[in-house]
């Protein structure tokens, strides 16, 4: 079993729509989670930081940990063309420099 | 623009060659990452330096080996590479002051390397 699953998509929605980005994992250690935005050829742009369970709102994007069921979301509204690129959660824990990530899922908004 | 550089963005080499591939951090941190990403594969972790020391190196083969000779400033030195080698080479920073805390880490655009 990976340590971070993430379906690779790709997953197209309509321009406006709200967009909904899953991971699961398996390690009950990770405490710190990260999603990243990449455009193709471009390196991985941090979107949203949290530490451990809770919700966390920056802009048009939420992203939620839930713990106990060990499931990490990100949401974006009013998604718009821009948004199209591959989504990268990633996680760690304390006691190592080890960031895991999941396999990215591929969005396309179309206008 | 970001505040990790990656240089050179394309790189072609032969399977007997040597190149480096050089980053830059403008951030202040003390922690630096070599990561490759291959298609549809997570990205791999390759090393981990935390104040100039080599603390993560991840069943890496040889023919990779990095030098951090500052906390600002990562290389990755390549010598007689495969073609399975070929990918895109990120560089990442983070302000990790010991591995009791985290912060996010934060990454340049990356070298895509070609083997041939």
């Amino acid at each position: 079993q990976k340590e971070v699953e993430q379906d690779p998509g790709p997953l197209s929605v309509p321009e406006g729509a709200i967009v909904s980005l899953n991971c699961t994992y398996s390690n009950s250690a990770f405490q710190y989670f990260m999603w990243y935005r990449q455009y193709s050829r471009k390196g991985p742009e941090l979107l949203m930081y949290t530490y451990s369970s809770g919700n966390k709102e920056d802009g048009r994007f939420t992203a939620q940990v839930d713990k106990s069921s060990k499931y990490i979301s990100l949401f974006i509204r009013d998604s718009q063309p821009s948004d199209s690129a591959t989504y990268l959660c990633a996680m760690t824990s304390s006691g190592t420099y080890k960031y895991i990530f999941g396999t990215g899922t591929r969005l396309k908004v179309l206008a | 623009e970001t505040g990790v550089t990656q240089t050179p963005r394309h790189l072609v080499m032969g399977m007997t060659n040597k190149k480096s591939l050089k980053c830059e951090q403008h951030l202040g941190h003390n922690a630096m990452y070599w990561y490759k990403q291959s298609a549809k594969k997570p990205l791999e972790l390759m090393f981990v330096y935390n104040f100039k020391e080599q603390t993560e190196n991840n069943s890496v083969p040889s023919r990779f080996s990095p030098e951090c000779p500052n906390s600002s400033h990562l290389f990755l030195h390549l010598h007689t590479l495969q073609p399975e080698d070929s990918a895109l080479y990120l560089c990442a920073s983070s302000q990790a002051v010991d591995r009791s805390k985290h912060t996010e880490a934060f990454f340049g655009q990356g070298t895509r390397l070609t083997v041939v």
